[in-house]
C-alpha cells in the first residue's frame, strides 16, 4: 500500500521487556520522525531522522532508540518498556520542500503493564 | 524553545454555526510556517490548513479559514458552517524554516458538534 504504514496498530507489553515499533513510508521521504501523544500534551516529539543514518533526538528522548538504514523504514525501540512509555505513537514523513507538511501514519498504541 | 499553547481544551458548536478555536505560540524566528491538524476519531493525523509566516494573507481551505496575527503570535481556525463531521480533536503546530522539519504542537482542542 502507497503511504505510511505502522505496526503493530495494538500492542500490550510488560515491564522491563523489549519492544520495537515499525514504521514504513513508500514515498522516499527525506525525513522521518516519532511521536507520542499523551493527553493534554498534544504531540511530542521522540526522535527524528533526516535521512537513512541520520537520526537526532527530540523533546522526549529518553528509553528510546532508533535507527534508518533504509530511507523507507524507521523502527523505534523501547529497550526496557516503563509504564511511563504508555501512549500512542505516532510516525510520520516529510519531504524537503517550502511547505514542510507531514504526513502521518494510523498510530500504534502502545499498553506496557 | 518554542511552545505553542491552545487554551480551549474543548469547544462545541451548534451544526451549521461558526466556532474558532485558539492557538498562540512563542518564537523568536521570523521565518516559520503554522498547521492545523485535525484527528477524528480513528486517530489519523489530518492536515486542515497551513500558513507561511511571511505571507500576509490569511489562508483559506472551503470552510476553513486561520486569522494569522504575526506580531501578536496569534493563529486562529475559523470553521464555518460547522458539521457533524468537523466533531474531532484540533491540534495547532509550529515549524521552522530550514530546522530539520520539525514540528511543535499545542494540547489539542476536542471540538464537538451538536445536531
Amino acid at each position: 500500500d502507497a503511504g505510511i504504514t505502522q505496526s503493530p496498530r495494538y500492542k500490550i507489553t510488560e515491564t522491563g521487556r523489549q519492544v520495537t515499533l515499525m514504521c514504513h513510508q513508500t514515498w522516499s521521504h527525506s525525513y522521518m520522525f516519532w511521536y507520542r501523544q499523551d493527553l493534554g500534551h498534544g504531540l511530542r516529539l521522540i526522535y527524528y531522522s533526516a535521512a537513512a543514518d541520520i537520526t537526532d533526538k527530540g523533546e522526549v528522548p529518553d528509553g528510546y532508540v532508533v535507527s534508518r538504514s533504509k530511507t523507507e523504514n524507521f523502527p523505534l525501540t523501547l529497550e526496557s518498556a516503563t509504564r511511563s512509555q504508555t501512549s500512542v505513537y505516532f510516525c510520520a514523513s516529510s519531504e524537503r520542500t517550502s511547505v514542510y507538511e507531514q504526513y502521518f501514519g494510523p498510530g500504534t498504541r502502545l499498553t506496557v503493564t | 524553545a518554542q511552545t505553542v499553547t491552545q487554551s480551549q481544551p474543548e469547544m462545541s458548536v451548534q451544526e451549521a454555526e461558526t466556532v474558532t478555536l485558539s492557538c498562540t505560540y512563542d518564537t523568536s524566528e521570523s521565518d516559520y510556517y503554522l498547521f492545523w491538524y485535525k484527528q477524528p476519531p480513528s486517530r489519523q493525523m489530518i492536515l486542515v490548513i497551513r500558513q507561511e509566516a511571511y505571507k500576509q494573507q490569511n489562508a483559506t481551505e472551503n470552510r476553513f479559514s486561520v486569522n494569522f496575527q504575526k506580531a501578536a503570535k496569534s493563529f486562529s481556525l475559523k470553521i464555518s458552517d460547522s458539521q457533524l463531521g468537523d466533531a474531532a480533536m484540533y491540534f495547532c503546530a509550529w515549524g521552522e524554516w530550514d530546522a530539520g522539519n520539525m514540528l511543535t504542537f499545542g494540547g489539542g482542542t476536542r471540538l464537538m458538534v451538536k445536531p
